[in-house]
């Protein structure tokens, strides 16, 4: 079975750029979440989407935001980019379903996105 | 405020010897707890979780860990360590109420042969 894809791998952006990360989630899944990973720390988290909708939202500025597509996929935006957005994104998908956490996270490899 | 604290940024083993990873949370509920590792590039993969019942909680790789309320600890343990067992491991804290979890900041594990 597939895991969860996330793409690109790798991504370089200048300042004041904007940048769409895209994730597959396990099929099956309905809940997607990002998360960002700067180096050296451990990963934060920036939204959850199940069933299209937003159902939590990290303390990330407004720069960021994500959508949901019927397929249960997903997209992160970043607008203006700045050279503090330089780390690793990471999604992760569960079947969410009445478990909440229970169900556990499977995260992606992440794209690693550099901001010169 | 939910947080939670990895004193050890990095730890050395040799390679059989017994391991023990500290985590220490700070959650105004019951949480729910977790181990995760992630070896150089890569995601995050699960080690083991505890949501209620039994304390001592068994994972993958031959990993388990404690819950300790009256120490808010989280302790991860390995009887015997093998060199592919060297990777950064995050302990974590989660709510329940959606998929937001908490992450310390990770303890980085070296093996020596």
């Amino acid at each position: 079975d597939a895991g969860v894809t996330q793409s690109p791998t790798h991504l370089i952006k200048t300042r004041g750029q904007h940048v769409t990360l895209r994730c597959s989630p396990i099929s099956g899944h309905k809940s997607v979440s990002w998360y960002q990973q700067v180096l050296g720390q451990g990963p934060q988290f920036i939204f959850q989407y199940y069933e299209k909708e937003e159902r939590g939202r990290g303390n990330f500025p407004d720069r960021f935001s994500a959508r949901q597509f019927p397929n249960y996929s997903s997209e992160l935006n970043v607008n203006a980019l700045l050279l503090g957005d330089s780390a690793l994104y990471l999604c992760a998908s569960s079947p969410r379903g009445d478990r909440g956490l229970r169900s556990p996270l499977h995260f992606g490899n992440g794209t690693r996105l550099t901001v010169t | 405020a939910q947080s939670v604290t990895q004193p050890d940024i990095h730890i050395t083993v040799s390679e059989g010897a017994s391991l023990e990873l500290r985590c220490n949370y700070s959650y105004g509920a019951t949480p729910y707890l977790f181990w995760y590792v992630q070896s150089p590039g890569q995601g995050l993969q699960l080690l083991l979780k505890y949501f209620s019942g039994d304390t001592l909680v068994q994972g993958i790789k031959g990993f388990e860990a404690e819950f300790k309320r009256s120490q808010s600890s989280f302790n991860l343990r390995k009887p015997s360590v093998h060199w592919s067992d060297a990777a950064e491991y995050f302990c974590a804290v989660g709510r329940g109420r959606d998929d937001k979890i908490i992450f310390g900041k990770g303890t980085r594990l070296h093996i020596l042969p």
